[in-house]
């Protein structure tokens, strides 16, 4: 089983929607999660970092995480052409520092 | 502020050669890791450096790899006698020396894309 598992997509949402990108991890001692954005070709860009159960909002982002579901998403409010990437979720490993990562799920905004 | 530096952007090599990877981390940030990304896969973990502390290689796949932290700073990946799998892009990322209970974000560099002929 993948430690960080997340729907490759695409994921096709229009213009001023809202996009729910989601994972699961099978590791109970992660305690900290991110989700990343990277465009294709660049590198990851960190966008939220959360460690408690609940929601945590940064502008039109939104991280979800469920400790006892072992679940995390990302919600994007009205969604622009430019967030269009693929969107990698992450959790701390049980070395407790070196991050595992899912495979990332392709995000496409239609104008 | 400078972000995660790393040197080169990209790398072509002929089979067989050693190649050596740069990275130079966000200012004050103490914990640098090493990550690959091969086409279509995730994130792979290789190395861990946090300060004075002996690095975590328990990700580097095989002897052929190895890395360095000079002075605390800039670190090198060394690839021995590269193999066409060596191909990806590797990625150098620091933090903040991380809390117990909570790891502090990491932030990445641009990339080496490393291509073998």
């Amino acid at each position: 089983q993948k430690e960080v598992e997340q729907n490759s997509g695409p994921l096709s949402v229009p213009e001023g929607a809202i996009a729910s990108l989601n994972c699961t991890y099978s590791d109970r001692v992660s305690q900290s999660f991110f989700w990343y954005r990277q465009y294709s070709g660049k590198s990851p860009e960190l966008i939220m970092s959360i460690y408690s159960n609940g929601d945590k909002e940064d502008g039109r982002f939104t991280a979800q995480l469920n400790k006892a579901s072992q679940y995390v998403s990302l919600l994007i409010r009205d969604s622009q052409p430019s967030d269009s990437a693929t969107y990698l979720c992450a959790a701390n490993s049980n070395s407790g520092y070196a991050l595992n990562f899912g495979k990332g799920t392709s995000l496409l905004v239609t104008p | 502020g400078a972000g995660v530096s790393q040197s080169p952007s990209n790398k072509v090599t002929e089979k067989g050669k050693d190649v050596e990877l740069r990275c130079d981390p966000i200012s004050g940030h103490t914990a640098l890791y090493w990550y690959r990304q091969s086409l279509g896969q995730g994130l792979e973990f290789l190395i861990y450096f946090q300060g004075n502390s002996a690095p975590d290689k328990s990700g580097l796949p095989s002897d052929r790899f190895s890395a360095e932290r000079t002075g605390g700073s800039v670190s090198t990946l060394t690839i021995q006698r590269t193999q066409q799998e060596d191909s990806a892009v590797y990625l150098c990322a620091s933090s903040l020396v991380s809390g117990t209970g909570s790891n502090q974000p990491q932030h990445f560099g641009d990339g080496t894309r490393l291509s073998i002929l």
